[in-house]
């Protein structure tokens, strides 16, 4: 079955610190992958997609993925974290399937002032 | 323009009940799908509805069923209510149907069963 694995529960990184976010995925064929957001009480807000094409992604926020099929990663990066970032994020997969899409179980990303 | 609504916010209930939730998508989006968040887990594939059928549903038992209406509003049935499924519950709409499309979230219905 499609998974998708976020390794690292909690993060916790000083504000104005570079940030790289974990996440791997199971499904061999080309997946569609994404990273959500969702601040408390909030529903997820799409930072990035990837479907085909160029392996580095630019998102909202100043955040930006890489694509690496030999690692099976799809990794959010970061570079001057704003305390505003703090909140949980969600990588997903679409891949193998056209109508839902298989989460992570997220990373809390705590910032330091 | 508005996003996607859902109402109630917040929901409580007791084992063995029934509760309904509702979504309103973007307008001029025709797919809905729900999604189920327990505490401290990624959201859970529940069903998708495209032009009012069902595409698709995840692994969740017959407790639970759906429908969407013809101005694309939607609702998330849950019949005999247990413990286990107290959870935040998430409406998305596309324009479209398909696991590649921008899905857009609602802030969720939080439903307590006691």
């Amino acid at each position: 079955a499609q998974s998708v694995t976020q390794p690292d529960i909690h993060i916790t990184v000083s504000e104005g610190a570079s940030l790289e976010l974990r996440c791997n995925y199971s499904y061999g064929a080309t997946p569609y992958l994404f990273w959500y957001v969702q601040s408390p009480g909030q529903g997820l807000q799409l930072l990035l997609k990837y479907f085909s094409g160029d392996t580095l992604v630019q998102g909202i926020k100043g955040f930006e993925a890489e694509f690496k099929r030999s690692q099976s990663s799809f990794n959010l990066r970061k570079p001057s974290v704003h305390w505003s970032d703090a909140a949980e994020y969600f990588c997903a997969d679409g891949g193998g399937s056209n109508y839902k899409l298989t989460f992570g179980k997220g990373t809390l990303l705590t910032v330091n002032p | 323009d508005a996003g996607v609504t859902q109402s109630p916010t917040h929901l409580i209930k007791t084992r063995g009940q029934q509760v309904t939730l509702r979504c309103s998508p973007i307008s001029g989006h025709k797919s809905v799908s729900w999604y189920q968040q327990v505490l401290g887990q990624g959201p859970q594939f529940i069903f998708q509805y495209y032009e009012k059928e069902e595409r698709g549903r995840g692994n969740f038992p017959d407790r639970f069923s759906a429908r969407q209406f013809p101005n694309y509003s939607s609702e998330l049935n849950v019949n005999a209510l247990l413990l286990g499924d107290s959870a935040l519950y998430l409406c998305a709409s596309s324009l479209v149907s398909g696991a590649n499309e921008k899905l857009f979230f609602g802030s969720g219905t939080q439903l307590s069963v006691l």
